[in-house]
């Protein structure tokens, strides 16, 4: 059974500092590993999409790497800010089966 | 960018009542899920549609049904709701390509947060 854990729970760093969140699975034999922020209250809104093929996505400040034989995913938030404070989520998709990690909550001190 | 809606947006009602949750989307994408999250807990897929007239049961049981009889309209039910349904619930849609496994990103609505009494 496929299980996400992403590490930290939660963190907090000075603004302008650079970051990394973690997500781990399981079962490495996944269709994609897609990164989603979530505001408190609010939907999800995706920032990354990495297809099982390929190795990393860039977007902006945000760089996701891909090692599927190890079952992990690193996302890179560079320069932070206080407006990237929210809960990151990963998530990962094989057969219509998609399965989500808890989150990392992040805070960005100003 | 996909647009999502779902309404309404907060609903507090009693034990035993009939609610549908509202879900619509204005991209023409083919694949609508509905997710349930508890605070501080991960997403868990309680259904999913490929289109007009599909409807499949996701990885957590509910005791919602849902409907998809127009392809931009993914309605949940729950036919006399209790306590243990209070929850937030998330509706998402991508565009799916049979055989394109993969490729799908999931886009998101604002979410319904139900509180049954």
């Amino acid at each position: 059974k496929q299980e996400v854990t992403q590490i930290p729970a939660a963190l907090s760093v000075p603004e302008g500092e650079n970051l990394v969140l973690n997500c781990s699975f399981t079962d490495s034999a996944i269709y994609n590993l897609q990164w989603f922020r979530q505001d408190p209250g609010k939907g999800l809104t995706s920032l990354l999409l990495i297809q099982s093929s390929q190795r990393e996505q860039t977007s902006g400040r945000l760089n996701a790497s891909l090692d599927k034989s190890s079952g992990r995913s690193t996302l890179y938030i560079a320069a932070s800010q206080p407006g990237d404070s929210a809960t990151y989520l990963c998530a990962v998709n094989r057969d219509d089966k998609i399965i989500f990690g808890k989150g990392t909550r992040l805070h960005i001190l100003p | 960018e996909a647009d999502i809606y779902q309404t309404p947006r907060y609903l507090v009602i009693g034990t035993g009542k009939k609610i549908t949750l509202e879900c619509s989307q204005t991209m023409g994408h083919d694949k609508m899920y509905w997710y349930q999250q508890d605070p501080g807990m991960e997403l868990h897929l309680i259904h999913y549609s490929y289109g007009v007239n599909s409807t499949e049961k996701g990885d957590l049981s509910s005791e919602s049904t849902v409907s998809r009889i127009r392809t931009e309209h993914f309605p949940l039910t729950l036919e006399s709701a209790r306590p243990s349904h209070t929850s937030q619930y998330l509706c998402a849609s991508s565009e799916w390509k049979q055989g394109a496994f993969g490729t799908d990103t999931q886009y998101f609505g604002p979410g319904t947060r139900l509180t049954v009494l």
